[in-house]
């Protein structure tokens, strides 16, 4: 494919909805990745994906956040009961294969915004 | 657990100045990779470093891991306004894990 996308591309929702966050990586990656970056801030690492390997979940804030892989190829990541501190911008990347060793190529984000 | 940091947080540059960037790590790294987000994008890849010492130039950007593969740093001369934005490294442990860095944001002043 052309590269990484996700949608929606923004997303304002109230607090204590649930929200679903899509990722079509490239075509052939094996790796797929979830950061959060809130404004002006790093990125922070919630979860991995390595073929069909059992995710890397490390990161995730609390389980209200949840994600999967289907198919090897899209993710979905899920926020049940919404709240304002959720509000960020949600990245996806996916690389070849290999954690750490593959250039990840980013997606252009989920704008999440919580009344 | 691993820690990857980096100084300064905030670079403000005058246009045709030179700048440096580092990335420290508490933990000996595998590899590491330099990411640069424009204001309002995503990260894109730069460049990765893998081997102790190792040195590489991207036009007026000089890319460095340490001989320890414990620190790197981004030099970037006669800063231009297409520089503006932040610079992430991103580090891999010897367990395969990735951390990135809360970056350093440039601004360049024309």
């Amino acid at each position: 494919g052309a590269g990484v996308s996700q949608s929606p591309s923004n997303k304002v929702t109230e607090k204590g909805k649930d929200v679903e966050l899509r990722c079509d990586p490239i075509s052939g990656h094996t790796a797929l990745y979830w950061y959060r970056q809130s404004l002006g801030q790093g990125l922070e690492f919630l979860i991995y994906f390595q073929g069909n390997s059992a995710p890397d979940k490390s990161g995730l804030p609390s389980d209200r956040f949840s994600a999967e892989r289907t198919g090897g190829s899209v993710s979905t990541l899920t926020i049940q009961r919404t709240q304002q501190e959720d509000s960020a911008v949600y990245l996806c990347a996916s690389s070849l294969g290999g954690r750490g060793l593959e250039t990840q190529y980013f997606g252009p984000g989920t704008r999440l915004l919580v009344l | 657990g691993q820690q990857v940091m980096q100084i300064p947080q905030y670079q403000h540059v005058q246009e045709g100045e030179d700048f440096t960037t580092y990335c420290n790590s508490s933990t000996t790294l595998s590899n590491i990779q330099w990411y640069k987000q424009r204001p309002g994008g995503h990260p894109v890849f730069l460049i990765q470093l893998v081997k102790s010492g190792e040195v590489k130039k991207q036009k007026r950007l000089t890319f460095q891991f340490g001989e320890a593969k414990k620190n790197s740093s981004l030099h970037i001369t006669a800063t231009q306004t297409t520089d503006v934005g932040t610079y992430f490294c991103a580090g891999t442990d010897s367990w395969g894990k990735l951390q990135f860095g809360a970056g350093t944001q440039v601004v360049v002043t024309p």
